[in-house]
């Protein structure tokens, strides 16, 4: 299994371009997760998501959008990036959140995101 | 929103000695995680804690879910270079992970 993985590692935008980060998860899980982590600020929830086809928002989810139309994938878009928007970006995976150990959350590697 | 206070923010230890860290918070968690993470990785699961009192060992960590719900600690025995790292609390309630902001630990051969 190769658990959570993350494409692109790397991006660099310029102010008002558009992109979209890639999560996808070999687990099976019905969770799924976008944080963004910013020094001395821990790892923020932007949007996450139930199940295939339904999405919420997360503490920031403001300048994003996010899309899961298959279960093992969850996208997050950027329309019109900002310097705001430059951060590390997670994306995590998790069974349940009934309590126990199927809420555990398991991460990506990231993708570090500039944007001039 | 629901905040976890976690300290302290850095420690700086020599090699062998004990490292204890513990977050706070005002709201009752139903789960506790403490994650490490590597510079460039996403956080690693180190311990899980599901009921209220739960006493759990992995290796040299050791982490408590205290009885109240809103506090838990990480203690890290005969501490070796290899710790380095930050490592951060968090809390699940419902389908909400709330993250501490993180403990940097620097291990000194």
């Amino acid at each position: 299994n190769a658990g959570v993985t993350q494409t692109p590692k790397f991006r660099v935008l310029k102010t008002g371009q558009s992109m979209t980060l890639l999560c996808a998860q070999d687990m099976n899980h019905e969770y799924m997760y976008w944080y963004r982590q910013d020094p001395g600020m821990g790892l923020r929830l932007i949007h996450y998501s139930v199940g295939e086809g339904t999405t919420a928002k997360g503490e920031v989810p403001d300048g994003y959008n996010v899309s899961r139309l298959k279960k093992q994938n969850f996208l997050l878009g950027l329309e019109s990036a900002a310097p705001s928007q430059t951060s590390v970006y997670f994306c995590a995976s998790s069974q349940t959140t009934s309590g126990g150990p199927g809420d555990t959350q398991y991460f990506g590697p990231g993708t570090r995101l500039t944007v001039l | 929103g629901q905040q976890l206070n976690q300290s302290p923010q850095s420690m700086f230890i020599q090699e062998g000695e004990d490292v204890s860290m513990n977050c706070t918070s005002s709201s009752i968690f139903n789960t506790w995680l403490w994650y490490k993470q590597d510079p460039g990785e996403g956080p690693v699961l180190l311990i899980a804690l599901y009921k209220a009192g739960e006493l759990t060992s992995n290796g040299r960590l050791t982490a408590q879910f205290g009885i109240t719900r809103k506090d838990s600690f990480l203690n890290i025995s005969a501490s070796i270079p290899s710790d380095v790292g930050i490592y951060f609390c968090a809390g699940i309630r419902g389908s909400r992970l709330t993250f501490g902001e993180g403990t940097q630990l620097t291990v000194n051969p």
